[in-house]
């Protein structure tokens, strides 16, 4: 089994762009698909980013995710901060049936 | 539209079992996979396993093998998610998520909160 790697905490200020990552521990990131789910206080899980750069219906352009094989990661980046986007987030991956999700981002918009 | 609604908090003492619903509408339940994904307090999202509707196959994440059963019943487009010999490590929010037809989780329960405790 593959892990998936996030920095614990990110913080930046309304407007400015954050880039959250997430490192594969084994196997290659380009071979199976990254999700990237939203996760407000005392809700449900909801998708931000799908298939690696794909943008769910409703989630603004805002929003992108990019994988870089050299140093075997995605990336979920947001651009133009807004308080709302303040949350946790969490990659996900699989590996044949086994799902994978990384430790979680908290996200702070200052 | 589609709607995956669990059942009520449960509180379970060590030892025991717990069975948690997820009731699905909206959709022809027989064609998606149902996933189990839990999250203790303060911490992230672990994914425990699937079941298959259509003919009822599982797969189970291997920390979970032999301590979790997953069953359906077709009749009532429910998926069920039973976990055995409880401790308080199995205290969490249990959700039930359907992946759309690329794999990733278009829609989730709203999450069952389980308390083992003595």
């Amino acid at each position: 089994n593959f892990m998936l790697t996030q920095p614990h905490s990110v913080s930046e200020f309304p407007g400015k762009t954050v880039t959250i990552s997430c490192t594969r521990s084994s196997g290659s990131i380009a071979n199976n698909y990254v999700q990237w789910y939203q996760q407000r206080p005392g809700s449900s899980p909801t998708a931000v980013i799908y298939e690696d750069n794909q943008r769910p219906s409703g989630v603004p352009d805002r929003f992108s995710g990019s994988i870089d094989s050299s140093s075997n990661s995605a990336s979920l980046t947001i651009s133009g901060l807004k308080t709302e986007d303040e949350a946790d987030y969490y990659c996900q991956s699989y590996d044949g049936s086994n799902r994978v999700f990384g430790g979680g981002t908290k996200l702070t918009v200052l | 539209q589609v709607q995956l609604v669990q059942s009520g908090a449960e509180v379970k003492k060590p030892g025991a079992s717990v069975k948690v619903s997820c009731k699905a509408s909206g959709y022809t339940f027989s064609d998606y996979y149902m996933n189990w994904v839990r999250q203790a307090p303060g911490q992230g999202l672990e994914w425990m396993g699937m079941i298959n509707p259509r003919g009822a196959s599982t797969t189970y994440a291997q920390k979970f093998q032999g301590r979790v059963t997953m069953t359906r019943d077709t009749s009532t487009s429910t998926v069920y998610m039973e976990l055995r010999s409880l401790t308080s490590e199995d205290t969490a929010v249990y959700y039930c998520a359907r992946p759309s037809n690329s794999g990733w989780y278009d829609y989730w329960g709203q999450g069952t909160l389980v308390t083992v405790s003595s």
